[in-house]
């Protein structure tokens, strides 16, 4: 049973660029949330898509946006990136009103 | 953003050696849960946590929500090598908030053989 898949496993661009990350949620799970952890901290939330839409969002800017498709899988849009948007960007899937998440192993995004 | 106050921030013990670390917040949870990472991975969820004053266990790990829904705490009993890594503990609002979880700054652990 494949768990949480992300792409890409890395990945580096340009200051004021914009990017796209996708995940695959665990099988059966059908809520997908995306966090945001910066070296030596703990995630922090980004937004959930629950039935193709956003249903809580973090304190971040609308440059981050996110889109749930129909087979729940899911993607990251950020825009304008910052340098301060390097980090690794955690998606996690669970079924909905569940918060024991299955977290997939990340995306690494440096911004140079 | 917020995060929990999670201590101590890192420990090295010997193996064989009992572990205690704690998580605390201002504000009120009504999930804990406790997490742990490998370098280059995601976190993967030790224990997780629903009601005030619950203890639970998973093979060496206890974790107890507490009472004041404030804290939460993670023992480690007769620690292995292989129980080395980050640990978070990340707390969740439930209700309409159910998948808003915010993570402590996690607890470096060092198990020396």
């Amino acid at each position: 049973d494949a768990g949480v898949t992300q792409s890409p496993t890395h990945l580096i661009k340009t200051r004021g660029q914009q990017v796209t990350l996708r995940c695959s949620p665990k099988s059966g799970h059908d809520t997908v949330s995306w966090y945001q952890q910066a070296l030596g901290q703990g995630p922090q939330f980004i937004f959930q898509y629950y039935e193709e839409e956003e249903r809580q969002r973090g304190n971040f800017p609308d440059r981050f946006s996110g889109h749930q498709f129909p087979n729940y899988s899911s993607e990251l849009n950020v825009n304008a990136l910052l340098l301060g948007d390097s980090a690794l960007y955690l998606c996690a899937s669970s079924w909905w009103t569940d918060s024991g998440y299955t977290f997939g192993s990340g995306t690494r995004l440096t911004v140079v | 953003g917020q995060q929990l106050n999670q201590s101590p921030q890192s420990m090295f013990i010997q193996e064989g050696e009992d572990v205690s670390m704690n998580c605390t917040s201002s504000s009120i949870f009504n999930t804990w849960l406790w997490y742990k990472q490998d370098p280059g991975e995601g976190p993967v969820l030790l224990i997780a946590l629903y009601k005030a004053g619950e203890l639970t266990s998973n093979g060496r790990l206890t974790a107890q929500f507490g009472i004041t829904r404030k804290d939460s705490f993670l023992n480690i009993s007769a620690s292995i090598p292989s129980d080395v890594g980050i640990y978070f503990c990340a707390g969740g609002a439930g209700g309409t908030s159910y998948g808003k979880l915010t993570f402590g700054q996690g607890t470096i652990l060092t198990v020396h053989p």
